[in-house]
């Protein structure tokens, strides 16, 4: 299994640019997650999913659009790219173990707006 | 006040120590977890518990519900332990609430 697979690992966007980070996992995971990380700041939670169909905002939506089309892939979208999008950015999936959900991270994705 | 709190932020120690590091939190949870992160790396997932104690290796984490409160413990300490340990809150299926971290620096 490749586990959660995250593309691209850079990127540099010009302001007001849009672009759509990718994650795909393959562990057949009902649960997703995008988070942010800032130095700082700690992890924070932007939009995640409880299946294929289904999202909802987290803690800092502001800016992002996500989907989940199929379980295995989870895209986020940066409709209008600003400097403060700068930061490092995590996917994350996760399945139910008695009421448990064991996090698996992507490798991150940098992202720079200049 | 944050909802997750970690102590210290910062922590040096000789390799062979006995490392502790502090997790209080302040609201309800499903499950607490430890992540790991190297430098310039991706997170791995530690430990998750919901009550008691458990152990891998040289890593034993703890967790005292009444409390709100976590430890995280490194026996005989090495270099390659050096990365920056985060403790989160769960509060269900899958919203994660992060502490900023400790960063945790073993010289040889």
């Amino acid at each position: 299994n490749a586990g959660v697979t995250q593309t691209p690992k850079f990127q540099v966007l010009k302001t007001g640019q849009s672009m759509t980070l990718q994650c795909a996992q393959d562990m057949n995971h009902e649960y997703m997650s995008w988070y942010r990380q800032d130095p700082g700041m700690g992890l924070r939670l932007i939009h995640y999913s409880v299946g294929a169909g289904i999202t909802d905002q987290g803690e800092v939506p502001n800016g992002y659009n996500v989907s989940r089309s199929t379980t295995e892939d989870f895209p986020l979208r940066l409709l209008s790219a600003a400097p403060s999008q700068t930061s490092v950015y995590f996917c994350a999936s996760s399945y139910s173990d008695r009421g448990s959900y064991e996090q698996y991270f992507g490798p991150g994705t940098r992202l720079t707006v200049t | 006040k944050n909802e997750v709190e970690q102590s210290p932020q910062n922590l040096t120690a000789q390799e062979g120590e006995f490392i502790t590091i502090n997790c209080s939190y302040s609201v309800g949870i499903s499950a607490l977890h430890w992540l790991q992160q190297h430098p310039g790396g991706g997170i791995v997932s530690l430990f998750m518990l919901s009550s008691g104690k458990k152990k891998h290796g040289r890593l034993i984490a703890t967790i005292n519900i009444q409390e709100k409160h976590s430890s995280l413990h490194i026996t005989a300490s090495h270099p390659r332990d050096s990365a920056v340990y985060i403790c989160a809150v769960g509060q269900g299926a899958q919203k994660l609430v992060f502490g900023q971290g400790t960063r945790l620096t073993i010289n040889p």
